[in-house]
C-alpha cells in the first residue's frame, strides 16, 4: 500500500534552532517524488522543497533540506536557524509513477516555534 | 504573477442548499485538482482532471459532489443538498503535469459552513 506517515502531531522548538520534521513512506514504484508543503494559520498551502526517487543529491531550497534516505524510506525535512514565521502545519506528500497524478499525503505536523 | 483563484473565499449556507465552488488554475497549468480538507486534518483528495481526459473521479464522497472543468480553464465543484459534515475548506491546486517534478500549486480555498 501506498502510504505518506509523519509521527509527529506536534513540535515546539526555540528560534534560531534547528528542526527536523519525519516523512516516512511506502510504495513499491521505483520511481516516485517527495514534496513538503507549508500552511501557515491563514490556510495557503505552500510549497516547499522537492525530492526525486532518482535523484543523488539531497535536495536543499535556501533553509530548507531533505534528508532523503532511500534505504530507510524516509524523507525529512530539516529547517535551520528557525524563525517565528515558520510556526505552521508541514505537510509531506508523495507522487508516484512518472506523472503528478494524484498526491498521497501525510496528516501533517504542526511545527510551533518559541521565541 | 496571477496564481490559483478561488472563489468565494467563504460561503455559509443552511443545510440542504446546494452551493457552487470556483476554481481558475494557473495559466498554462493542465492538471487540476479539487481538495477538501477538515479543520485540523490533512488533504482530502476529491477529483482530478488532466487537459480533455476524463476526469478521476474516484475521492468524490457521494453523489451530491460534482465537478466539471471546461478544457485547460476554470472548474467548479458543486455540492447538492448540502449537510452539515461538507462544512470544510476547499483547496484547488493547478499543476504542470508534463515534468513530474513541478509541485501543485494551490488557491487560497473556499471555507464552507453549513449551518
Amino acid at each position: 500500500a501506498q502510504k505518506i506517515t509523519q509521527t509527529q502531531p506536534g513540535m515546539f522548538v526555540q528560534e534560531k534552532e534547528a528542526v527536523t520534521l519525519d516523512c516516512t513512506y511506502d510504495t513499491s514504484d521505483q520511481s516516485y517524488g517527495l514534496f513538503w508543503y507549508k500552511q501557515p494559520s491563514s490556510g495557503e498551502m505552500i510549497f516547499l522543497i522537492y525530492q526525486g526517487s532518482y535523484d543523488e543529491q539531497n535536495a536543499t531550497e535556501g533553509r530548507y533540506s531533505l534528508n532523503f534516505q532511500k534505504a530507510r524510506k524516509s524523507a525529512n525535512l530539516v529547517i535551520s536557524a528557525s524563525q517565528l514565521g515558520d510556526s505552521a502545519m508541514y505537510f509531506c506528500a508523495m507522487r508516484v509513477g512518472d506523472s503528478n497524478y494524484q498526491l498521497i499525503w501525510g496528516a501533517g505536523t504542526k511545527l510551533i516555534i518559541k521565541p | 504573477g496571477a496564481g490559483v483563484s478561488q472563489s468565494p473565499s467563504n460561503k455559509v449556507t443552511e443545510k440542504g442548499k446546494d452551493v457552487e465552488l470556483r476554481c481558475d488554475p494557473i495559466s498554462g497549468h493542465t492538471a487540476l485538482y479539487w481538495y477538501r480538507q477538515r479543520l485540523g486534518q490533512g488533504l482530502e483528495f476529491l477529483i482530478y482532471f488532466q487537459g480533455n481526459s476524463a476526469p478521476d473521479k474516484s475521492g468524490l464522497p457521494s453523489d451530491r459532489f460534482s465537478a466539471e472543468r471546461t478544457g485547460e480553464s476554470v472548474s467548479t465543484l458543486t455540492i447538492q443538498r448540502t449537510q452539515q459534515e461538507d462544512s470544510a475548506v476547499y483547496l484547488c491546486a493547478s499543476s504542470l503535469v508534463s515534468q513530474s517534478n513541478q509541485p501543485q500549486h494551490f488557491g487560497d480555498g473556499t471555507r464552507l459552513s453549513i449551518l
